[in-house]
């Protein structure tokens, strides 16, 4: 069965300082990895991808994405917080031709001045 | 450049009483369309997608269906609400290729009363 896990229903960070927020996957065949922003009351925004080509994966905002085959994991980076970047934050795994996502749980973020 | 719109923006509904909730999009054809839902402000829950017009599939049994009557539409609907079917509900859309990013409209917050 495909699955997506965020180990973390929470993430404080002191704005300034780096943040990480996790995520691991276990599915059958390559997947596309994905990482979502949803502010309160509103709709997910897309931050990035991973389809191919380079680990590192650089999207929206400064945030960057560090895919890890071997630990079937893809954690979201940022170097500097903001207070601004407090949201809750999902993992989403894409089977190539199959049309679905699988979405973890979230990870709210907490940045604090 | 692509829009998706969903409307209303928040209803309350008695039990027992009907729903239709609407998703279009705009500035692209042929899309996939997606249905999800969002409890508690958390984990997302697929519960249609739509890869044409009149075709629909579900994912999970409920008191819920969804139709597609034009390219750029899909619908949310039930006879009668029950105090479950409260939550965030969120329409998305993909091109048709399958690998591609999902994105989201503004959502409609749903309490049944």
């Amino acid at each position: 069965a495909q699955s997506v896990a965020q180990p973390e229903d929470q993430v404080n960070v002191a704005e300034g300082n780096p943040l990480t927020v996790k995520c691991t996957y276990s599915v059958s065949g390559n997947p596309y990895l994905f990482w979502y922003v949803q502010y309160p009351n509103r709709g997910l925004q897309f931050l990035l991808k991973y389809i191919t080509g380079d680990n590192l994966v650089k999207g929206s905002y400064g945030f960057e994405a560090e895919f890890n085959k071997s630990q079937t994991s893809f954690h979201l980076k940022k170097p500097s917080a903001l207070v601004s970047d407090s949201a809750l934050y999902f993992c989403a795994v894409l089977l190539y031709n199959f049309n679905k996502f699988y979405f973890g749980s979230g990870t709210k973020l907490n940045v604090k001045p | 450049s692509q829009t998706i719109h969903q409307w209303p923006a928040t209803l309350v509904q008695p039990v027992g009483s009907p729903l239709s909730l609407e998703c279009t999009v705009e500035g692209t054809s042929n899309p996939n369309l997606y249905w999800y839902r969002q409890a508690a402000g958390r984990g997302l829950q697929l519960l249609f997608y739509s890869v044409g017009i009149g075709q629909i599939s579900s994912e999970v049994p409920q008191n819920l269906s969804a139709s597609r009557p034009q390219d750029r539409q899909f619908i949310l609907s039930s006879k009668k609400l029950l105090l479950s079917d409260s939550g965030f509900y969120l329409c998305a859309w993909s091109v048709r290729r399958g690998e591609e990013t999902q994105y989201f409209g503004p959502g409609t917050r749903l309490l049944v009363l």
